[in-house]
């Protein structure tokens, strides 16, 4: 069960790109990234998801190194409205039953903007 | 709009009685998730169903229950409720049985137990 560390809080002003980073040492071969995002009394929203290298879609970047023990998400240009809780998973999304990491959200990273 | 829905959206009641959390998936989404976020625990997952089956486990207790009907909406149904258990309770579905990535939440239910 891949287990992933994250920095408690981050703070960060409009305009800056902020980069947070997941540690996942035990990270398996089959194991996928996946990064969600939440507002305060909201239901988690899914950002983005990479195997390795990275991944680029319109709201954020995932950069993932070769050996694959860490992930770093990265946000362009951040907004007051990107003030959130931000999460980092791993599991194997093809197995449901066995490995749980995919459905672990653990505490996440705190990141407040400020203008 | 996730297209989960969830209800109730807040309830309050009290030390020992017993309260049931509803959810409807997306359209299509076969595979209903529940989870638990309080102040001190985060998001905790409690338990997966797929089809009606259940199919994972998580730290669910055992004055919890769920399950997942033939139309495909949860329930959850939570008994001799604790001040503990006051939490917001989320729903998530996916289309799959195996896990793609990406879990689709409800606005989820504010549980107050007094």
């Amino acid at each position: 069960l891949a287990k992933t560390t994250q920095p408690i809080s981050m703070d960060s002003y409009e305009g800056q790109e902020v980069n947070i980073t997941c540690s996942h040492n035990n990270i398996a071969t089959n194991d996928y990234i996946t990064w969600y995002q939440q507002f305060p009394s909201q239901g988690p929203r899914f950002i983005i998801q990479g195997y390795k290298t990275k991944v680029t879609n319109e709201v954020a970047s995932l950069f993932i190194p070769a050996d694959r023990k860490s992930s770093t998400l990265s946000l362009p240009r951040v907004s007051l409205s990107d003030t959130a809780v931000y999460y980092c998973l791993v599991g194997d999304r093809s197995n449901y039953g066995g490995s749980q990491g995919n459905l672990i959200f653990g505490k996440g990273t705190k990141l407040s903007v400020k203008p | 709009d996730s297209g989960v829905t969830q209800t109730p959206k807040h309830l309050i009641t009290a030390t020992g009685q017993r309260v049931t959390l509803r959810c409807s998936p997306r359209s299509g989404d076969l595979s209903v998730y529940w989870y638990q976020q309080s102040l001190d625990q985060g998001l905790q997952f409690l338990i997966q169903y797929y089809n009606g089956e259940e199919r994972a486990k998580g730290n669910i207790l055992e004055r919890f229950s769920a399950q997942q009907f033939p139309d495909l909406h949860s329930e959850l149904n939570l008994s001799s409720l604790e001040l503990g258990d006051s939490a917001l309770y989320f729903c998530a579905s996916s289309v799959e049985l195996e896990w793609a990535g990406e879990l689709f939440f409800g606005e989820g239910s504010r549980l107050t137990v007094l």
